[in-house]
Parts: C-alpha cells; sequence; structure tokens
C-alpha cells in the first residue's frame, strides 16, 4: 500500500516562531499533495493543495503568507507555519495522490502543532 | 452545494455488538464514495472505496453499502472490538476529481 510520512508528529514553539512540517510519500511519486487542518472534534478542512514545481493553491480564508508550502519535488511538501499564533494550534494532515494507479488521497498520519 | 452528512454524531457500544453508521451525500457528480477509520491523533485510513456500480463491500468486519439512487451509504461493523473505537468518517470526491467533500464523521466508542 501507499504511505505518507509526516514529520514531526508532534511540535511545540513559541508564538511569533516559525515551524515546519515535511510531508513525504514514501514509496509512490507525488504531482499533488494536499494540506488540512483539523481541529478538536470536527473534520478535516482544505487548506491548500499543493503542486509539485508550481505555486500552492489556497483555499478561501487561508493566508499564503502565513502557511507557506514548498513542493519541490515529486516526494515531498513542506508546509511552514510563520509567525505562529496560539490559535494556529491544531493537528495538521497531508495527503498524497499517486500520479498513476489507483486513483486515492493517501493521508499522512498528522501534526500535532501547539503554539504556546 | 456539496456536502456529506453522517449520523448519528458519537455513538457508544458494548464490545461484542454490531453498529451500523449512515452517511448521506449531495455531491455531483459522483464516482466514488470512501469510508476512512480515523484513531485519535492519527491521519484518516482508507477502509472502502465504493464506485457507482457497487452496492456492498467488506473490508473484514466492517461492511459498507451504497444507493446511488438515494445517495445513502452506510457502514456496518460487526462484532465490534475496543480497537474499534475510532471516528469513521464519510468521504465524496466531486467526480474523478481531487476535491473531496467530507462528512463530520461519526466518533464510536467501544466500551468493555
Amino acid at each position: 500500500g501507499a504511505v505518507v510520512s509526516q514529520h514531526p508528529s508532534r511540535v511545540i514553539c513559541k508564538s511569533g516562531t516559525s515551524v515546519k512540517i515535511e510531508c513525504r510519500s514514501l514509496d509512490f511519486q507525488a504531482t499533488t499533495m494536499f494540506w488540512y487542518r483539523q481541529f478538536p472534534k470536527q473534520s478535516l478542512m482544505l487548506m491548500a493543495t499543493s503542486n509539485e514545481g508550481s505555486k500552492a493553491t489556497y483555499e478561501q480564508g487561508v493566508e499564503k503568507d502565513k502557511f507557506l508550502i514548498n513542493h519541490a519535488s515529486l516526494t515531498l511538501s513542506t508546509l511552514t507555519v510563520t509567525s505562529a499564533h496560539p490559535e494556529d494550534s491544531s493537528f495538521y494532515i497531508c495527503s498524497a495522490c499517486r500520479d498513476s494507479g489507483p486513483y486515492e488521497q493517501y493521508f499522512g498520519p498528522g501534526t500535532r502543532l501547539t503554539v504556546t | 452545494k456539496n456536502q456529506v452528512e453522517q449520523s448519528p454524531q458519537s455513538l457508544i457500544i458494548l464490545e461484542g455488538k454490531n453498529c451500523t453508521l449512515q452517511c448521506n451525500y449531495t455531491v455531483s457528480p459522483f464516482s466514488n464514495l470512501r469510508w476512512y477509520k480515523q484513531d485519535t491523533g492519527r491521519g484518516p485510513v482508507s477502509l472502502t472505496i465504493m464506485t457507482f456500480s457497487e452496492n456492498t463491500k467488506s473490508n473484514g468486519r466492517y461492511t459498507a453499502t451504497l444507493d446511488a439512487d438515494t445517495k445513502q451509504s452506510s457502514l456496518h461493523i460487526t462484532a465490534s472490538q475496543l480497537s474499534d473505537s475510532a471516528s469513521y468518517i464519510c468521504v465524496v470526491p466531486q467526480g474523478a476529481g481531487n476535491m473531496l467533500t467530507f462528512g463530520g464523521g461519526t466518533r464510536l466508542m467501544v466500551k468493555p
């Protein structure tokens, strides 16, 4: 099966600092990856679509200058939360789509971000 | 508007019992429907993917049904185990594209 990893699994940072979250497709190439945010007892909310070699597409209400996305290779996308605030504390989940074969999004294990 | 609604929002059952979770959708165009299991603090894991022509699909103790006419799906869990405690999310992509519409999930708790 397809495996997507995220690093780190948990991170605590202070207000005003930046934190980077990595999303990797371990055994397949993914031109397209997605970043979601999930608050407690809520479903996943799409933040942005990350495309290898081009700019990410952000959902309405998501600040592109605050949530920087870089998809520099076919197996790696990064999300950087800049100038973090306590309200950015959330569970961030990425997913990746195969470039070939069964069309399905495979989700990473998530990253718990806590901003103090 | 594309929507996926799940019921119940939460459910508590005793270990060994069966349960059925419901999903209604209004996503168009429709190509497939997916059930995911999400453990607390983890990412969603796929249980089943059902295409337009499939009515029933099983994965171990999980059996999903799909009625494309009424736009309803169900996930039946047989002989529940404590490890079944999780959120179960119904997800419907819009057509063959990447955009997913998520249901709110059903939080299942299995008690001994």
